[in-house]
């Protein structure tokens, strides 16, 4: 597809399962990036990636929370033992490169909801 | 640290009149300034952005921004709001690092 896909739209999940969210970036886009949007909150930082490696994970709240990039395209973000603190749309990012002058294309967001 | 204070939770406009919603932000060196708008269901789209030179930008869907480093501020402006703009709107800074800090966002109410 033409812009950053991320699925699935929605995840309903009870508290201390375990959760993973996708993110497919724009093609080529080698940065990537993680952020939780928390209801009438901007957008925080979660993690960046630059190819394969984590390059910035200052963001990632606990070591509940973790990410993959194993081929440097798609991406995962893993929750472990869910809290319904974390309940909040998760949203990825891409760009062409790393930089604020690089334009970060967002995708539409994965909406969990812990019970 | 960077911040960004967006004070305007709520702002309503009517159809075809004109549209400030203001940004605050707080950094030590010059900073990169965005302005995002976000529609139900939909990511977060790039309106305008500042880095460096004319301080009025330019951006998408007749938007503009005017950055004043005296009052610290980057304002975003529209003269004419139509229905379609009714979203919700996000300021952000970043500076050395290349993440971005945003606002918490202003939500905009488009009366017909």
């Amino acid at each position: 597809g033409a812009g950053v896909s991320q699925t699935p739209s929605n995840k309903v999940t009870e508290k201390g399962k375990y959760v993973e969210l996708r993110c497919d970036p724009i093609s080529g886009h080698t940065a990537l990036y993680w952020y939780r949007q928390s209801l009438g909150q901007g957008p925080e930082f979660l993690i960046y990636f630059q190819g394969t490696g984590a390059a910035d994970d200052s963001g990632l709240p606990n070591d509940r929370f973790f990410a993959v990039r194993p081929e440097g395209s798609v991406s995962t973000l893993k929750i472990q033992r869910t809290e319904r603190g974390d309940s909040a749309v998760y949203l990825c990012a891409s760009s062409s490169d790393r930089g604020l002058y690089n334009e970060q294309f967002f995708g539409p967001g994965t909406r969990l909801t812990v019970l | 640290a960077q911040s960004v204070t967006q004070p305007d939770i709520h702002i309503t406009v009517s159809e075809g009149a004109s549209l400030e919603l203001r940004c605050n932000y707080s950094y030590g060196a010059t900073p990169y300034l965005f302005w995002y708008v976000q529609s139900p269901g939909q990511g977060l789209q790039l309106l305008l952005k500042y880095f460096s030179g004319d301080t009025l930008v330019q951006g998408i869907k007749g938007f503009e921004a005017e950055f004043k480093r005296s009052q610290s501020s980057f304002n975003l402006r529209k003269p004419s709001v139509h229905w379609s703009d009714a979203a919700e709107y996000f300021c952000a800074v970043g500076g050395g690092s290349y993440i971005p800090t945003f606002g918490r966002g202003t939500s905009l109410i488009v009366h017909p």
